[in-house]
């Protein structure tokens, strides 16, 4: 059974400093996506990373994905308050699937 | 452009009254839809999903039904709800096996 593991949970960070989310999962699969989460509010697909050593950049996230090391990080440059929010993973098991399995999330505050 | 809307918005029912949610996909044919729930702070918990019309497959054992009785169409239902099924809704569609999935705006249910 595919199992997706985010860490931290829970993140709190100052603005304008840098940190990483990262998710690691079970068995192999090459496809890995990240979402943004407001409170309250649905899922926002934030990218889609569909190959090894696959990078994406957004603003001041930036994805990247090891299908070797079965991880994918996402990275926070010079963090702002507008960047708080839940932020998922979800991985589909190589081969396709009807569903991903997703992780469960890691909530970032970033203080003034 | 794809779209997809959820209704109702926000719910209020009583313990043991019934339930009926609905997702409808636009600009798009023969999607693969899914039900999420989502308890409060916590991760997503994929309910049902579904491949075509009158193809179901549920992931979790619980008094929630789900129906496709159109191409994009996805219902979710209950006879007696529970205070446990208490939570945030989300549907989602996606084009192909294990491909990005895109969400709702999500039915936010109280059950009191």
């Amino acid at each position: 059974e595919l199992k997706v593991e985010q860490n931290p949970l829970f993140l709190s960070m100052q603005e304008g400093k840098n940190y990483t989310i990262y998710c690691n999962y079970s068995t192999t699969s090459d496809r890995l996506y990240w979402y943004r989460q407001d409170p309250g509010k649905s899922l926002e697909s934030l990218f889609v990373l569909l190959s090894n050593g696959a990078v994406k950049q957004e603003g001041r996230l930036m994805a990247s994905l090891d299908t070797k090391a079965r991880l994918s990080t996402l990275h926070i440059t010079a963090a702002v308050h507008d960047l708080s929010a839940t932020y998922f993973c979800a991985v589909d098991i190589q081969g396709g699937s009807e569903k991903l399995v997703f992780g469960k999330g890691t909530k970032l505050t970033v203080n003034p | 452009s794809q779209t997809i809307h959820q209704w109702p918005a926000t719910l209020v029912q009583p313990v043991g009254s019934p339930l009926s949610l609905e997702c409808t996909v636009e600009g798009t044919s023969n999607p693969n839809l899914y039900w999420y729930r989502q308890a409060a702070g916590r991760g997503l918990q994929l309910l049902f999903y579904s491949i075509g019309i009158d193809q179901i497959s549920s992931e979790v054992p619980q008094n929630l039904s789900a129906s496709r009785p159109q191409d994009r169409q996805f219902i979710l239902s209950s006879k007696k709800l529970l205070l446990s099924d208490s939570g945030f809704y989300l549907c989602a569609w996606s084009k192909g096996l294990g491909d990005e999935q895109y969400f709702g705006p999500g039915t936010r249910l109280t059950v009191t």
